[in-house]
């Protein structure tokens, strides 16, 4: 079980939008709508912003949006923010037996 | 509300066996389709998922840690419990509990993490 692949830092202007990715394997994102996305800032806990692919829990900005192509997941950012400056970690369902697989995080930087 | 605390040391030695509590309220761990798991993060690294237990008293592990790690639970006392046995320094970390609602929920809350030093 290898942990999905996130580019280790994406930058951005206030008003811009960024995009994540997360790459998997066939086993795991390409095989399952499950992948959540968490939001961590320094010295907090993760924070859940995305789960089954592309829905939002109540409470998260309208500006996170995600989605996926074959073995790929991505998480938007549209609209950056000051306080979007945070890790970003990608989690897909991996079926029964290993549930759970993490991305390697993404730093966001709002320059 | 739901709440998630860990409590454990945080200095073990090497080879020492590590036992961690994850005290929660808001929820039961009788509720079909409920889990808890634990997450860890060394410093300045990513999140590694490790191990995850069911309502039903169904539990998942890391396979890469899986023969190191017990996780149990205790319906009653709304606690769930992750031991690690023979702890390196490499598994020096914050150690999360976190709330789970099925494959398509994810880990929607948090406890505030536990910082697990491994140094003679």
């Amino acid at each position: 079980q290898s942990a999905l692949t996130q580019p280790a830092s994406v930058s951005g202007s206030p008003g811009q939008s960024i995009t994540i990715s997360c790459t998997g394997t066939n086993s795991d994102v390409g095989s399952y709508d499950l992948v959540s996305w968490y939001q961590q800032h320094p010295g907090k806990a993760p924070k859940l912003i995305i789960f089954e692919g592309t829905k939002r829990p109540s409470g998260v900005s309208y500006r996170f949006s995600g989605s996926k192509s074959g073995n790929t997941a991505s998480l938007t950012i549209s609209g950056l923010q000051a306080e979007d400056e945070a890790d970003y970690y990608c989690c897909s369902y991996a079926g029964i037996s290993t549930p759970y697989v993490f991305g390697t995080g993404t730093k966001v930087t709002v320059l | 509300q739901i709440t998630l605390k860990e409590s454990g040391p945080t200095l073990v030695k090497p080879t020492q066996t590590l036992t961690l509590t994850c005290s929660f309220s808001g929820f039961s761990l009788s509720t079909t389709g409920v889990g808890v798991g634990w997450i860890r993060q060394p410093p300045g690294k990513a999140l590694e998922w490790l191990a995850l237990i069911y309502w039903d008293d169904d539990k998942r592990y890391n396979p890469s840690l899986k023969s190191r790690l017990t996780i149990t639970k205790d319906t009653s006392k709304k606690q769930v419990v992750l031991t690690m046995t023979n702890m390196d320094p490499v598994d020096t970390a914050t150690y999360y509990c976190a709330h789970h609602r099925g494959a398509r929920l994810g880990f929607d809350f948090w406890g505030q993490g536990t910082l697990v030093t491994v140094s003679s």
